[in-house]
């Protein structure tokens, strides 16, 4: 059973445009939630986080929406960049767990 | 710059041999995790510990699969005997807590059986 769910294996985005990735949940009890980015070769590494008290965080390029009732969050990279094309993870945790469980990932390319 | 190892970062073996895979957390963190990843599952939580003290390892096949800590500096994956389904990649991470920056995972040991 899949708690967190990536339905779009690859994207493919030009450079300068937006990326916008995306990311549903069925737990009702995850309650933060993390990007991460993946490149070839080597382990995930942090993007950025959300927490369930908001519904927005942005950080440079990079912001995160959270629609709670839809179970839904999205990231958007804006303008994206060559260097950007990596494997997105979204994970998410319960409050009363450490425990993150992650999507299938989805495939981001940015060409010219 | 604090980092997790893992070792060996490759590992051929022929089905039915025992591999064991490595992990030295960061000095300080006190929650290690073991994840897996397929095409299929994305990354599939295996086991966690905090304190060393194993808290979940439900999705590890308790037949063949063990996850230990020694000591706090050392995690270990064992699988015996391996087969060519449990081709993937590895994954250990470690940190303090979910929140903020989350975990930090090492490189990763991929993993062929034959």
């Amino acid at each position: 059973d899949q708690q967190v769910k990536q339905n779009s294996p690859s994207l493919s985005v030009q450079e300068g445009r937006i990326s916008i990735l995306n990311c549903d949940y069925t737990n009702s009890m995850f309650d933060y939630f993390l990007w991460y980015k993946k490149y070839p070769a080597e382990g995930p590494t942090f993007l950025i986080s959300i927490s369930s008290i908001k519904d927005k965080n942005e950080d440079g390029r990079f912001t995160v929406f959270l629609n709670k009732s839809a179970k839904h969050l999205s990231l958007h990279i804006v303008p994206s960049q060559p260097g950007d094309s990596a494997v997105y993870f979204c994970a998410a945790s319960a409050l009363n767990t450490d425990k993150l469980i992650f999507g299938t990932g989805t495939r981001l390319q940015v060409f010219p | 710059d604090a980092r997790v190892t893992q070792t060996p970062r490759h590992k051929v073996t022929e089905m039915g041999q025992e591999v064991t895979m490595r992990c030295q957390p960061i000095l300080g963190h006190n929650t290690v995790f073991w994840y897996r990843q397929t095409m299929m599952q994305g990354l599939e939580l295996l086991a966690y510990f905090r304190n060393r003290a194993p808290l979940d390892d439900s999705g590890m096949p308790k037949d063949r699969f063990s996850a230990e800590m020694p000591d706090a500096t050392l995690a270990t994956l064992k699988i015996q005997p391996s087969e060519p389904r449990d081709s993937a990649v590895y994954f250990c991470a470690s940190g303090l807590t979910a929140q903020g920056y989350g975990y930090t995972f090492g490189s990763g040991t991929r993993l062929t059986v034959v």
